[in-house]
């Protein structure tokens, strides 16, 4: 069974930093991308970031490229995502996602982590 | 950076079917597969449709969804309370280098 748990989110002031953290299970996972999309509150769905399974791809929203940077520890089974200069409007949901079937796109999401930037 | 235009609603008595569109580009659906998720309230997304058209398993055949040039449709037939939901579609841009997601489409059921 897949399973995806996040966990580092919380609370942050505007121009701080954060590191959210994936851990993946029930499936080879260096062999799939896998991806941070995130849900500001009442929001849709936006992409944020994709990782090949290597790690030697990385992918960015425009939102948040120069900020934010996705990396992965194989041996962890494991991906990160490490967000600096916070903005008020990077306040939402944070899901990690494995890849489906090699275009990036997703099957199985976790449950979703808060991370909430305010003053 | 959502380029696929959704419907933000649409709306159906139970047991008739509701199509939701879904509006790209010639570098997003137009050149790669689409995929259909639903959100439940306070839920994670679920996969609903990949690759255009197939239905992972466990998902019931009231679920359909089609491509046609830079545009797709998810059809749900049979419609049920439990099918109030969003629903999102979502394809690789060539031009953005990334996933891109619709903008959503609420679903109620009357």
């Amino acid at each position: 069974e897949v399973q995806l748990l996040e966990s580092g989110g919380g609370l942050v002031q505007p121009g701080g930093s954060l590191r959210l953290s994936c851990a993946a299970s029930g499936f080879t996972f260096r062999s799939y991308a896998m991806s941070w999309v995130r849900q500001a509150p009442g929001k849709g769905l936006e992409w944020a970031s994709s990782i090949s399974g290597n790690g030697g791809s990385t992918f960015y929203a425009d939102s948040v490229k120069g900020r934010f940077t996705i990396s992965r520890d194989n041996s962890k089974n494991t991906i990160y995502l490490q967000m600096n200069s916070l903005r008020v409007e990077d306040t939402a949901v944070y899901y990690c996602a494995k890849e489906a079937f090699g275009d990036y796109l997703s099957d199985y999401w976790g449950q979703g982590i808060q991370v909430t930037v305010s003053s | 950076q959502s380029v696929l235009t959704q419907p933000p609603s649409a709306s159906e008595t139970p047991g008739q079917t509701v199509t939701i569109s879904c509006s790209g580009s010639s570098s997003s659906i137009g050149s790669n597969y689409v995929y259909w998720y639903q959100q439940l309230p306070g839920a994670a997304p679920k996969l609903l449709i990949y690759r255009n058209d197939q239905r992972p398993a466990g998902v019931p055949d009231r679920f359909s969804g089609s491509k046609s040039g830079t545009s797709a449709s998810l059809a749900i037939s049979g419609l049920r309370s439990e099918d109030e939901a969003d629903y999102y579609c979502a394809a690789w841009d060539d031009s953005l280098t990334g996933p891109v997601i619709g903008t959503g489409t609420k679903v109620t059921v009357l």
